[in-house]
């Protein structure tokens, strides 16, 4: 099976600060690849599909790139709103394996 | 609008069984493909399986096979996952979840989880 790993686990920044979140996954899945955001206590939330496509009604500071396997989200200006988890999952065929996540808290 | 609502909360006593229940609303139930993940208190998300509500076949992470079945009822567009010889590790949220479209298996529609403690 396909594993996924992100890095880095855990960050603390500043409001305002540029966030790169990485997902690597051990072999290619083209652009199968989708980006969630679970805040404290809440539903996991669909942010990106297609590697770099923004669901609807997700703010535009939020946008992915990669393909094959190494795939990038990038918060571009960190919101007080945006702590949370952050999980990459990869969707090109079964097992659909989720990234152990990275926890973004605001320094 | 697309809706999945779950069973409630559960504890279960280590080696017995589970049936969680999954019942979509607001699309034709039949067209998009649920999936189950579940989440252990403080940890990452899991995946579980996928089921194809129209044919009823159902795809599962290996970790879980033998243990896990995942099944639906048309008449009432409902999904069920059970999952037997339960262990305290089991202890989790279970959330069903819908993928966004036919052509994209990303999970967009989720269902509010069901709590289940696994505790002698």
């Amino acid at each position: 099976d396909i594993q996924m790993t992100q890095s880095p686990s855990s960050l603390s920044a500043s409001v305002g600060d540029r966030l790169t979140i990485t997902c690597r996954a051990s072999q290619g899945i083209g652009n199968y690849l989708a980006w969630y955001q679970q805040k404290p206590g809440k539903l996991p939330k669909l942010l990106i599909y297609a590697a770099s496509t923004l669901q609807s009604g997700v703010p535009s500071r939020f946008s992915g790139s990669g393909s094959g396997t190494d795939f990038t989200l990038i918060i571009s200006s960190l919101q007080p709103e945006d702590v949370g988890s952050y999980y990459c999952q990869k969707y090109n065929s079964a097992p659909f394996t989720f990234g152990p996540g990275t926890k973004v808290e605001i320094k | 609008q697309v809706h999945l609502v779950q069973s409630g909360a559960e504890v279960k006593k280590p080696g017995a069984s589970l049936k969680i229940s999954c019942e979509a609303s607001g699309y034709t139930f039949t067209t998009y493909y649920i999936h189950w993940v579940r989440q252990a208190p403080g940890q990452g998300l899991e995946w579980m399986g996928v089921i194809n509500p129209s044919a009823g076949s159902a795809t599962y992470a290996q970790k879980f096979q033998g243990r896990v079945s995942m099944t639906r009822d048309t008449s009432t567009s409902t999904v069920y996952m059970d999952l037997s010889s339960l262990r305290s590790d089991d202890t989790a949220v279970y959330y069903c979840a819908r993928v966004e479209g036919m052509l994209v298996a990303a999970l967009n529609y989720w269902g509010q989880g069901s709590l289940v403690t696994v505790s002698s």
